[in-house]
């Protein structure tokens, strides 16, 4: 079947350090990648996205970077501050089945 | 305003029970989802609609019934609950059903005594 993401791993990151997340993907037929970001008791919510035609994308704070030769993705998010904590999960699609699947995610937490 | 409702937040219930729960979306999107997050935060498709039309249904058991009466409501029946239903289910909504970002709501989460 296919396989987004690893099972839930935790990365604790210093308050003002970088962090970055990674999610590897196996359908090499997908042609959309997102982050969402999780909070606890909350839905998912986007946070960016990047399509197979790119490998970086920036918004704010946040950038994604696609490997699609080893189907890789990670996010970076710049000075994490504790706001930042949640689960953080990637996502992929592909056009011609219309549906986005979701990798396993990772729960951020920020140490002070 | 919230962008996608649903309801209730909770809820509990015994084995053998029928349940709806009920989502609604603002944002004039056509097409709306539901998703099941199990006790590991795993989400999984179950349904998806594009303008009131079943376009996805991801093997799911058919006591799951979707309704979607317009465009903007989609509602989730659930027959005959078991204990391994209980997990928390998402409704969400994007513009057309061509991958633009999804929107959820804030889940229901409901326990199967």
């Amino acid at each position: 079947g296919e396989s987004v993401g690893l099972h839930l791993p935790t990365l604790s990151v210093q308050e003002g350090d970088n962090s970055i997340i990674n999610c590897a993907y196996s359908n090499s037929a997908s042609d959309y990648f997102i982050w969402y970001k999780q909070e606890s008791g909350k839905g998912p919510q986007f946070i960016i996205d990047i399509r197979s035609n790119m490998d970086k994308r920036q918004g704010q704070r946040v950038t994604v970077l696609l490997n699609k030769t080893v189907k890789h993705l990670s996010l970076q998010i710049a000075a994490t501050q504790p706001g930042d904590s949640a689960v953080y999960f990637c996502a992929e699609g592909y056009s011609s089945a219309s549906k986005i699947i979701f990798g396993s995610g990772t729960r951020l937490s920020i140490r002070p | 305003d919230t962008a996608v409702s649903q309801t209730p937040k909770y809820l509990v219930t015994q084995m053998g029970n029928d349940k709806s729960i009920k989502c609604e979306q603002n944002l004039g999107h056509d097409t709306m989802y539901w998703y099941k997050q199990d006790s590991k935060k795993f989400l999984k498709i179950m349904f998806s609609y594009n303008n009131k039309e079943l376009i996805i249904n991801e093997t799911v058991p058919n006591r799951f019934s979707p309704k979607s009466p317009d465009k903007a409501h989609l509602n989730l029946h659930i027959n005959s609950l078991e204990l391994g239903d209980s997990a928390v289910y998402f409704c969400a909504s994007s513009r057309d059903t061509t991958n633009e970002k999804l929107f959820f709501g804030s889940g229901t989460q409901l326990s199967v005594l």
